[in-house]
C-alpha cells in the first residue's frame, strides 16, 4: 500500500468548510484513496473512498487530483462533532478482505 | 453495515495476568480483525481472526502473547497474555464487509481500554 503524508493538525471554524489534504505521490493505478476518522474514545469510522473521480456522500466530498498524487477531504459545514483524527489510507480495493494500515492522521479541531 | 460490541469496555489488570476480550457482531461477517492503539498513537493491526482456522498475525505479534479464537461468523475473542504495563492500550475489533454496494469497507467496535499496573 502506498505511503501517505498528512498534516499533524488543523483548525477550522465551526460552520466553515474543512479541507484536509493528503499526499500520496507513490500511488499506483489500482489503489484507492480511503478516509476514516476517529472521534475521541470511539472506534474509527469510514467516511468515503475513491479511485480517480471526485466522490461525494452525505458526510463529505473527496477531491482527487488528475495525477492522483494528492487528494483533499472536504467537510462542507464543519460542526464541533467533526473534531477527530482523520486518516487517509491508500490501498488496493479488497472489499474488506484484509486489515487497514493507519498512519498518524490529521487531528482536526473545530473551533466554536 | 454492522453493529459491533466489545466486552469489557475497560479493565485494570495486574501484571502477569491475562485478559480475554470479546467481540460480538450483529450479523455474519467473513472478515474480523483485531487492532491495538497504544496511548497517543495510531491503530496497529494485530491479526486477522479466521473462522475455523488459526489467526493470521502481523509482524511483531505472536500467538502465545495474543491468542485469538473465532468459533463462528459473529464472534471472536482476543486474549492478552502475561500482561505487562507496555500492554496498556485500547484494543479494537473490526469487521470487513465484502462486496457490498455501499462499499463501507470496515466497521469498528468501540474498543476495550486496558490498563496494566
Amino acid at each position: 500500500d502506498a505511503k501517505t503524508t498528512q498534516p499533524t493538525s488543523m483548525d477550522c471554524a465551526e460552520g466553515r468548510a474543512a479541507n484536509l489534504p493528503c499526499n500520496h505521490s507513490t500511488i499506483s493505478g489500482n489503489e484507492y484513496v480511503y478516509w476514516y476518522r476517529q472521534i475521541h474514545s470511539q472506534g474509527p469510522q469510514y467516511i468515503i473512498h475513491g479511485l480517480k473521480n471526485n466522490e461525494t456522500n452525505e458526510m463529505a466530498s473527496l477531491i482527487i487530483t488528475e495525477d492522483r498524487k494528492s487528494s483533499t477531504l472536504i467537510l462542507p459545514h464543519a460542526t464541533l462533532r467533526d473534531t477527530a483524527v482523520y486518516y487517509c489510507i491508500v490501498r488496493v480495493y479488497r472489499g474488506g478482505a484484509d486489515g487497514l494500515t493507519f498512519g498518524k492522521g490529521t487531528h482536526l479541531i473545530i473551533q466554536p | 453495515s454492522a453493529v459491533i460490541s466489545q466486552k469489557p469496555s475497560r479493565d485494570i489488570c495486574q501484571r502477569g495476568t491475562s485478559l480475554t476480550i470479546q467481540c460480538q457482531v450483529d450479523s455474519q461477517v467473513t472478515m474480523m480483525f483485531w487492532y491495538r492503539q497504544q496511548p497517543g498513537q495510531s491503530l496497529t493491526l494485530i491479526a486477522t481472526a479466521n473462522q475455523g482456522s488459526e489467526a493470521t498475525y502481523e509482524s511483531g505479534f505472536v500467538i502465545d502473547k495474543f491468542p485469538i479464537s473465532r468459533p463462528n461468523l459473529t464472534f471472536s475473542t482476543l486474549t492478552v497474555s502475561n500482561m505487562s504495563p507496555e500492554d496498556s492500550s485500547i484494543y479494537l475489533c473490526s469487521v470487513g464487509i465484502q462486496g457490498t454496494s455501499s462499499y463501507n469497507e470496515q466497521f469498528f467496535g468501540p474498543g476495550t481500554r486496558l490498563t496494566v499496573l
